[in-house]
């Protein structure tokens, strides 16, 4: 048990529809996460958020909307995605953004565009 | 090419070998994270790393600074350790990491 939650597991949607993943974290850490995993490429950065503040955006396109209402909980709203952009996506947390700080994964979301 | 490289890519095995997964890196780092991803996504903070060695169970981490390269190690191992193994390494003071493609591995009965 990872203390870290993602919601749903799995989604499939149409390019048109808007959809929110949604993480939520019961570790008391300050820092989250979100990342993408694409078959055969290697985990990719999206956003980070540290007490509730972005402090990391990793050139991602804007039909990927992040929030984060407080450090335990992270949502990632998604409108007129592509199917390039179906992946599993990665909720992450941590203590702090220092190299100290372990990041904890969730389960994952696994999107499916068509 | 990526900054962070894993070998080999796949990697298939009897139950109770020893199994060495090696990772090389071509950025100056702060920490070198293992994980250990499962099938369905999940994925679990195996070792960090910032000098030497470290042990935990069957499991084995080292670190060589100098050449920048790490290795994970596997004693006796188990099919229950079948699962992608990632190397990660943590470029500065901050807690962005870069990943490697992962190493696939099957462990045989």
């Amino acid at each position: 048990e990872t203390g870290v939650t993602q919601t749903p597991r799995h989604l499939v949607m149409g390019m048109t529809n808007k959809k929110s993943l949604k993480c939520e974290q019961h570790l008391g850490h300050n820092a989250m996460y979100w990342y993408k995993q694409s078959a055969k490429k290697p985990l990719e950065l999206m956003f980070v958020y540290n007490f509730k503040e972005q402090t990391e955006n990793n050139s991602v396109p804007s039909r990927f909307s992040p929030e984060c209402p407080n450090s335990s909980h992270l949502f990632l709203h998604l409108h007129t995605l592509q199917p390039e952009d179906s992946a599993l996506y990665l909720c992450a947390s941590s203590r702090s953004t220092s190299r100290e700080g372990t990041q904890y994964f969730g389960p994952g979301t696994r999107l499916t565009v068509l | 090419k990526n900054e962070v490289e894993q070998s080999p890519q796949n990697l298939t095995a009897q139950e109770g070998e020893f199994i060495t997964i090696n990772c090389s890196y071509s950025v100056g780092i702060s920490a070198l994270h293992w994980l250990q991803q499962h099938p369905g996504g999940g994925i679990v903070s195996l070792f960090m790393l910032s000098s030497g060695k470290k042990k935990h169970g069957r499991l084995i981490a080292t670190i060589n600074i100098q050449e920048k390269h790490s290795s994970l190690h596997i004693t006796a191992s188990h099919p229950r350790d079948s699962a992608v193994y990632i190397c990660a390494v943590h470029r500065g003071s901050q807690g962005n990491l870069i990943f490697g493609k992962g190493t696939k591995l099957s462990v045989k009965p």
